[in-house]
């Protein structure tokens, strides 16, 4: 079974628009995290937000918030104002078990933004 | 921030010939690292792990004798691909774990491999 499900391969918005990318995610453990990334035409993985399991509100960082919805095991990044610099391939992904020691991480399969003038 | 960086950034090499991609930590100590494979517009698939001075841990169906890592100090860790074939032209993303109880990887900026 997949870990990590990104059910969307492409997604389309105007600028200045908001955009959902959708991810959920498979695990037995109660200890894990959530992570997406910006993957630009360059390559490099730029980290952009993180969702610890037991952390009780929605992480937010400037226009990247996460919408956690832990008993649906869903995790959804919101980009609010899209901008066309946010064009680039996003990717969630999950660390399973406690922080410290083994930082295992596994990634879904990709989301493709494309921001529209 | 935390820097890391990755050397060469692209290589291109003849069949049977072997490649080391290094990866570095410049502003941090970084006692794992981890090493990464990306085929064109797929995912990331996780390698193998390398921990500083012990041997690294490679992922089910990673073969060890051919993607050999090491990582010898605390900012730097090698991947040698060895005898390298076309099926092992890829993308090769390392990242590195700052501290012991940090979750946040670093990631370098990968280095394209083409094996003509």
């Amino acid at each position: 079974a997949q870990k990590i499900t990104q059910t969307q391969p492409g997604m389309f918005v105007q600028e200045k628009e908001a955009v959902t990318l959708d991810c959920t995610y498979d695990t037995s453990d109660p200890s894990y995290g959530l992570f997406w990334y910006k993957q630009p035409s360059s390559g490099e993985m730029i980290f952009l937000i993180y969702q610890g399991s037991y952390d009780q509100q929605n992480a937010t960082e400037g226009r990247y918030s996460l919408n956690f919805q832990k008993a649906r095991k869903s995790a959804n990044l919101v980009i609010s104002a899209s901008q066309l610099g946010d064009s680039a391939m996003y990717f969630c992904a999950m660390r399973e078990g406690p922080s410290g020691g083994y930082q295992k991480v596994t990634f879904g399969t990709g989301t493709k933004l494309q921001v529209i003038p | 921030g935390a820097v890391v960086s990755q050397h060469p950034s692209w290589v291109i090499c003849k069949s049977g010939t072997s490649v080391k991609i290094e990866c570095r930590s410049l502003d941090f100590q970084a006692t794992t690292m981890f090493w990464y494979r990306q085929f064109p517009k797929q995912s990331l698939m996780l390698m193998a792990t390398s921990n500083e001075g012990s041997k690294a841990t490679y992922e089910q169906g990673v073969e060890k004798d051919k993607f050999l890592i090491n990582h010898a100090s605390l900012t730097l860790s090698t991947l040698t691909v060895t005898s390298a074939h076309p099926e092992d032209s890829s993308f090769y993303i390392c990242s590195a774990v700052r501290g012991r109880s940090s979750y946040e990887q670093y990631f370098g900026p990968g280095t394209r491999l083409t094996v003509t």
